[in-house]
């Protein structure tokens, strides 16, 4: 299947600094790609759907301009947190949707990052 | 209202037994898709099993196989044979209408355990 992957997979960062994640599609092309957070034990959380070479659109009580989203090119797209706080941490996942006719595996994930602000 | 609710919180397997993992769904849709992933503890998502809305037959990936009752909006997992890897949270997932890029919902998930 196609392949995601994400960058860093673990960060740990002090409280105000900005965090970049990427999240790469290595052996496609995704015009698409979702952003998600999911805290321990609990389900994923759509933050924002990431289109390339438009803005993002952020779901409903995510601030934009705290988590930044970046998608320049068809296979890469980038998460910002900025000024990152201890509330911010959690396991943020990509997926990448895989063009084609094919209604199954249409999104694809990564591999997620860890992220601890202290 | 829930788009996406899964009411076992954790359950447990004897290894080699089957066990079901339930999955209700919410949707005015005609057409949708019902998605099954595997989250172990390592966190990558892990696809197991999609059925569609039109799908007539219950979908099968080797020991996968998805009990969807279109009339009663249930789309459970069914596990066979469990095995002691199959320890892992499961999700449920819907995407509303056929167009690709559109986001999936998903349950809060089930923790399995399989014990040896």
């Amino acid at each position: 299947g196609a392949v995601v992957s994400q960058h860093p997979s673990w960060v740990i960062c002090k409280s105000g600094t900005s965090v970049k994640i990427e999240c790469r599609s290595l052996d496609f092309q995704a015009t698409t790609m979702f952003w998600y957070r999911q805290f321990p034990k609990q389900s994923l959380m759509l933050m924002a759907t990431s289109n390339e070479g438009s803005k993002a659109t952020y779901e409903q009580g995510v601030e934009k301009d705290k988590f930044l989203i970046n998608h320049a090119s068809l296979t890469l797209s980038t998460l910002t947190v900025t000024s990152a706080h201890p509330e911010d941490s959690s396991f943020y996942i990509c997926s990448a949707r895989v063009p084609g006719t094919s209604r199954r595996e249409t999104q694809y994930f990564g591999p997620g990052t860890r992220l601890l602000v202290l | 209202a829930q788009k996406i609710t899964q009411t076992q919180p954790g359950m447990f397997v004897q290894e080699k037994e089957a066990v079901t993992l339930d999955c209700t769904y919410d949707t005015s849709d005609q057409s949708y898709g019902l998605f099954w992933y595997k989250q172990p503890s390592s966190g990558e998502m892990i696809f197991l099993i999609y059925q569609g809305s039109y799908d007539e037959q219950n979908a099968t990936e080797g020991r996968y196989s998805l009990n969807f009752q279109k009339a009663r909006k249930s789309a459970n997992l069914v596990i066979s044979a469990s095995q002691l890897g199959d320890s892992a949270m499961y999700f449920c997932a819907m995407r509303e209408g056929l167009q690709t890029g559109n986001q999936f919902y998903f349950g809060t998930g089930t923790s399995l355990t399989v014990i040896p």
